[in-house]
């Protein structure tokens, strides 16, 4: 098992609120990732940040924003959110080239 | 557009039977990885193979790759109920700064008892 957790595991919540989806690793892996998959289809990267302090947006455009002001955790902000925001969350680890991936957050926007 | 796409997009086999799975991808590679994710969970990886490899081995998983044709298939030999879940290859681009890994569309494999 993967030492990377994500919670909550599920979240309910109504348009126009904002979230936070918190992913954290205790690897110490400098490289972490959030992708969004929606059921029966691929993972689409949508932040990754190499380090302290560095984040990138990934392939597929997203309004929610990261941060990684420590090493072990990589939280993931909805400032507002929408029933399109309907989805899985993805958070992942590596230090090398294969992926850790925690259990996910499933997200519903009403 | 996805790099990876994968086939069958559904395969449905009994216990004991032997499982194939394609993936062919679109751009160069340094490598190509297999994972699974069981329905609702997060993806677990199985096996990774480098673009100068042509076969890897692990347990009951083979995996093959051919760069000229840009495929890979997955084996899995003597399936269990408990190999039911969905399985994604996943593409590490070639000379890229970046370290990030572009999945297919996966295959559902389901192994009936």
């Amino acid at each position: 098992e993967a030492d990377i957790y994500q919670t909550p595991r599920y979240l309910v919540i109504g348009t126009g609120k904002k979230i936070t989806l918190e992913c954290s690793q205790t690897m110490g892996h400098d490289k972490m990732y959030w992708y969004q998959q929606d059921p029966g289809m691929e993972l689409h990267l949508i932040h990754y940040s190499y380090g302290v302090n560095s984040t990138e947006k990934g392939d597929l455009s997203s309004e929610s924003t990261v941060s990684r002001i420590r090493t072990e955790h990589f939280p993931l902000t909805l400032e507002s959110a929408r029933p399109s925001h309907t989805s899985q969350y993805l958070c992942a680890s590596t230090i090398n080239e294969k992926l850790f991936f925690g259990s996910g957050t499933q997200l519903s926007v009403l | 557009s996805q790099q990876g796409e994968e086939d069958p997009q559904a395969l449905s086999i009994q216990e004991g039977e032997n499982a194939t799975m394609n993936c062919s991808y679109k751009t160069s590679i340094n490598n190509l990885q297999w994972y699974r994710q069981n329905s609702g969970r997060g993806l677990v990886h199985l096996i990774l193979i480098r673009s100068n490899e042509r076969e890897k081995h692990s347990g009951r998983l083979r995996v093959t790759l051919d760069t000229s044709k840009k495929s890979s298939s997955l084996l899995i030999t003597a399936s269990r109920a408990a190999d039911t879940a969905s399985y994604f290859c996943a593409t590490a681009r070639y000379g890229g700064a970046t370290n990030k890994l572009i999945f297919g569309t996966g295959t559902l494999l389901a192994v009936q008892p």
